[in-house]
């Protein structure tokens, strides 16, 4: 099974801030890799897919890089409405795993 | 619009099964994957499996084998998720979700880009 380790686990940053989440795979050639925004009450939305291609209607702040076993979530300026916890997910084979999540706090 | 829609909140005791639909809308239902995550108070996101609505064929984590069934009706576009002996840890959100692909035969899975609202699951004696 395909693991995800995730790093930090939790982030304080303020408004305007650019920050990077690491999302890193226990095994190689990971393609198939997500990234969620998760908000208390709210479902899951879909940010990122393909490592790298960022969902229909999502800001262009947001952007995705990485291949192989270490991607990256990067938030260009942070906006009031993107503190949330942020999740990877890989699709390459079953288990579809998430990472443990990276709680991102207003500092 | 394309859309999930679960059923309501269950309140079960423990040893008991439960058993959560999940009715897909506005768009072609055997096109895409239906996957199921569970969320438990203060933890993460959990996998706990997916239905091929073209076919049925079905994958479930090994933790979850032998307790967890997914079904589905075409003629209804509803997908089922039926979970056996609950325990307290089983007490959860759970939400189904469809997963995109620009086409599975070429490797590709796009993420899950539509999610249902969630159904609350409280195990309680």
């Amino acid at each position: 099974d395909i693991q995800l380790t995730q790093s930090p686990s939790f982030l304080s940053a303020s408004v305007g801030d650019r920050v990077t989440i690491t999302c890193r795979a226990s095994q190689g050639n990971t393609k198939n890799l997500a990234w969620y925004q998760k908000k208390p009450g709210k479902a899951p939305e879909l940010v990122i897919y393909a490592a790298s291609t960022l969902q229909r209607g999502v800001p262009s702040r947001f952007s995705g890089s990485g291949s192989g076993t270490e991607f990256t979530l990067t938030i260009s300026s942070l906006q009031p409405e993107d503190f949330a916890t942020y999740y990877c997910q890989h699709l390459d084979s079953y288990p579809c795993t998430f990472g443990q999540g990276t709680k991102l706090e207003i500092k | 619009q394309v859309q999930l829609v679960q059923s309501g909140a269950e309140v079960k005791k423990p040893g008991a099964s439960v058993k959560v639909s999940c009715k897909a809308s506005g768009y072609t239902f055997t096109r895409y994957y239906i996957h199921w995550v569970r969320q438990a108070p203060g933890q993460g996101l959990e996998w706990m499996g997916m239905i091929n609505p073209s076919g049925g064929s079905t994958r479930y984590p090994q933790k979850l084998q032998g307790r967890l069934t997914m079904t589905m009706n075409t003629s209804t576009t509803t997908v089922y998720m039926d979970l056996s002996s609950l325990n307290s840890e089983d007490a959860a959100v759970y939400y189904c979700a469809r997963e995109w692909s620009r086409g599975y035969s070429d490797g590709y899975h796009d993420g899950l880009d539509v999610w249902g609202h969630g159904t609350m699951v409280t195990v309680s004696s």
